[in-house]
């Protein structure tokens, strides 16, 4: 199975950056996901990390070290409609994915 | 991007009776659709694995006969919670895999059973 784990909550003013690390321990590893999900929607994606390294999507990127079991996602220049809780999500060799238990983060005008 | 529809979006039902919940790939085929439950200020936790033209795969706990799936076709998979109870109200929601990187998740059916 996988633990996953990733801070409850995270505040941040406008126009900031905020990263939401996530730790994980599995027993397969094939691709660390982001999502975001607003309340009471579905999540959407975000980001995809497979190899070590950073990945840049625009004002979110994402970071993935293997040997440390460890990812962070980065957001740049925040906005109010970021608002919303960030899913770290681990697939396994089956194509199934675990995920932690979302950090909700809060922007701040 | 791809798109999955899931209908329907809410559903309220007696308790006992029984409701089904759809899952479309709508511009794609899906071999794999994985249905997710959801409870309040929770995060997804995966119920099963559907596959087309075969049995589902249900992860541990998760009953069987209590949640049924069918995957009858490469874009549509369904899922059938019978006997609903008050304790089965949750977000449930279904997401399909097209390529290797990303899994489309559909709208999410949210389920009130009184």
């Amino acid at each position: 199975g996988q633990n996953i784990d990733q801070p409850t909550e995270m505040t941040a003013t406008e126009g900031a950056i905020v990263q939401i690390n996530c730790t994980y321990q599995t027993s397969g590893f094939n691709g660390l996901f982001w999502y975001q999900q607003h309340a009471g929607e579905a999540p959407t994606f975000l980001s995809y990390n497979v190899l070590d390294g950073l990945e840049e999507k625009g004002r979110f990127s994402s970071f993935l070290s293997r040997s440390k079991g460890y990812s962070y996602l980065l957001l740049k220049e925040l906005q109010m409609k970021d608002s919303a809780s960030y899913l770290c999500a681990v697939r396994d060799g089956d194509y199934k994915l675990s995920f932690g238990a979302g950090t909700t983060v809060t922007v701040r005008a | 991007g791809a798109v999955v529809s899931q209908h329907p979006s809410r559903v309220i039902c007696k308790s006992g009776t029984s409701v089904k919940i759809e899952c479309r790939s709508l511009d794609f085929q899906a071999t794999t659709m994985f249905w997710y439950r959801q409870f309040p200020k929770q995060s997804l936790m995966l119920m099963a694995t559907s596959n087309e033209g075969s049995k589902a795969t249900y992860e541990q706990g998760v009953e069987k006969d209590k949640f049924l799936i069918n995957h009858a076709s490469l874009t549509l998979s369904t899922l059938t919670v019978t006997s609903a109870h008050p304790e089965d109200s949750s977000f449930y929601i279904c997401s399909a895999r097209e390529r290797e990187v990303e899994a489309f998740f559909g709208q999410g059916t949210r389920l009130t059973v009184v």
